[in-house]
Formats: C-alpha cells, sequence, structure tokens
C-alpha cells in the first residue's frame, strides 16, 4: 500500500489566491482527517469525514477555509482567498475504523508569501 | 483540549530503553490512550494504545498504571532513528478527535 498521498509537497502562493490540497486516503479507510500544524500551536485538527461525510468541522479557522471528500478515494482542502497566517504543514490522514490508529501522510507545506 | 502532561524532552543513550512517561490523571473509565510520533519533517506515525492493561507491539510497549492516571511508553532498545516528539493522547475510542498536545522530544544520542 502506497499509504496517504497528499499533493503537493510544497506549494508557495501569493496573498489572495487559491490554494486546493490534495489528499488519497489508504484505500478501504472510512475515516479522512485534515490536520494543521504550525509552531505556535502544533497540531490542529481541522475536520474528519467518516464514509465521505463531513462529521465535524469545528477546527475549521474561519469561512475561508473548505473541505469535500466527493469519493473515498480523494479530498481537498481548499483555502480562498489565502493569507500568510495560512503559511502551515497541512497533514492529511485516514483510519480503518473509529479508535484505531490514524496513518498521516507526509504533508503539504504551504507558504504564503 | 490536550488532557495529558509530558516532559518537554529527554535524553537516551542508543541501544538502551527510553521510558517516556505521560500524567493524564482525569482520564475516564472508557477513554483509551495513544502514543504518535513525529519524526522531523514527517506525518506523525501510530505506534500503540491501550486501555488498561499493558500493550506491546514491533514498536513499543505500554504500560498503564493501575489507576489508569499514567503511563509510560517503553522503546526496549532506542537507535538514533527513534529521535522523535512523541505525543501522548487520551481519547474515547470511536471519539474520533485525537488532540496532540506539546509531546516530548526524544533525543537519542550515540
Amino acid at each position: 500500500d502506497a499509504g496517504v498521498i497528499q499533493s503537493p509537497r510544497h506549494e508557495v502562493t501569493e496573498m489572495g489566491q487559491e490554494v486546493t490540497l490534495r489528499c488519497k486516503p489508504i484505500s478501504g479507510h472510512n475515516s479522512l482527517f485534515w490536520y494543521r500544524q504550525t509552531m505556535m500551536r502544533g497540531l490542529e485538527l481541522l475536520i474528519y469525514f467518516n464514509n465521505n461525510v463531513p462529521i465535524d468541522d469545528s477546527g475549521m479557522p474561519e469561512d475561508r477555509f473548505s473541505a469535500k471528500m466527493p469519493n473515498a478515494s480523494f479530498s481537498t482542502l481548499k483555502i480562498q482567498p489565502s493569507e500568510p497566517r495560512d503559511s502551515a504543514v497541512y497533514f492529511c490522514a485516514s483510519s480503518l475504523a473509529a479508535g484505531d490508529g490514524y496513518t498521516f501522510g507526509s504533508g503539504t507545506r504551504l507558504t504564503v508569501v | 483540549d490536550a488532557k495529558t502532561t509530558q516532559p518537554t524532552s529527554m535524553d537516551c543513550a542508543e541501544g538502551r530503553a527510553a521510558n517516556l512517561p505521560c500524567n493524564h490523571s482525569t482520564i475516564s473509565g472508557n477513554e483509551y490512550v495513544y502514543w504518535y510520533r513525529q519524526i522531523h519533517s514527517q506525518g506523525p506515525q501510530y505506534i500503540i494504545h491501550g486501555l488498561k492493561n499493558n500493550e506491546t507491539n514491533e514498536m513499543a510497549s505500554l504500560i498503564i498504571t493501575e489507576d489508569r492516571k499514567s503511563s509510560t511508553l517503553i522503546l526496549p532498545h532506542a537507535t538514533l532513528r527513534d529521535t522523535a516528539v512523541y505525543y501522548c493522547i487520551v481519547s474515547l475510542y470511536n471519539f474520533n478527535k485525537f488532540y496532540f498536545g506539546s509531546g516530548t522530544k526524544l533525543n537519542v544520542k550515540p
């Protein structure tokens, strides 16, 4: 298994631009999570899906952030418009069932200038 | 919010056992203890979890005290590749919202 695949690995964009981060979970896993990591705030859970349905998005910082999971093998996290304070590493993770350990992807390092 | 307390950093000699403590004095009866680690520039990696009994897998052992207010993750023979931040997390088994605190930075030294 290739694990959780995230793209791109690095993204540099100008303030105000739209950014889309992508995630392919492990086949068969039915839970998917988006986390953000910064030095100041550590790892923060943004949103998670169960069977492609968003269950809890209370961690999404504001309306500029949105996430979708159109099918079991793909999810996106979109920021529109992006701001410098969105600069962080964004991780996607998946799990087979609630309570199982998560498998994280390698992350997308986003820099907004 | 994180419900655990861990030391900020620890050192361990290569080849020795690394014992990482975690306090979770407010843990409830049906909450599990999970351990993850994050090697620099990588995504966190699941290590082990347990409820009451001690657990062991190919990576580590988890020792949970009888009152469940604290636990210890043991890496039996630490290598340089085990240098990482180790996170102790308390969560309901089906809650699916893991809060990662600051963790313990383990430095394995030659």
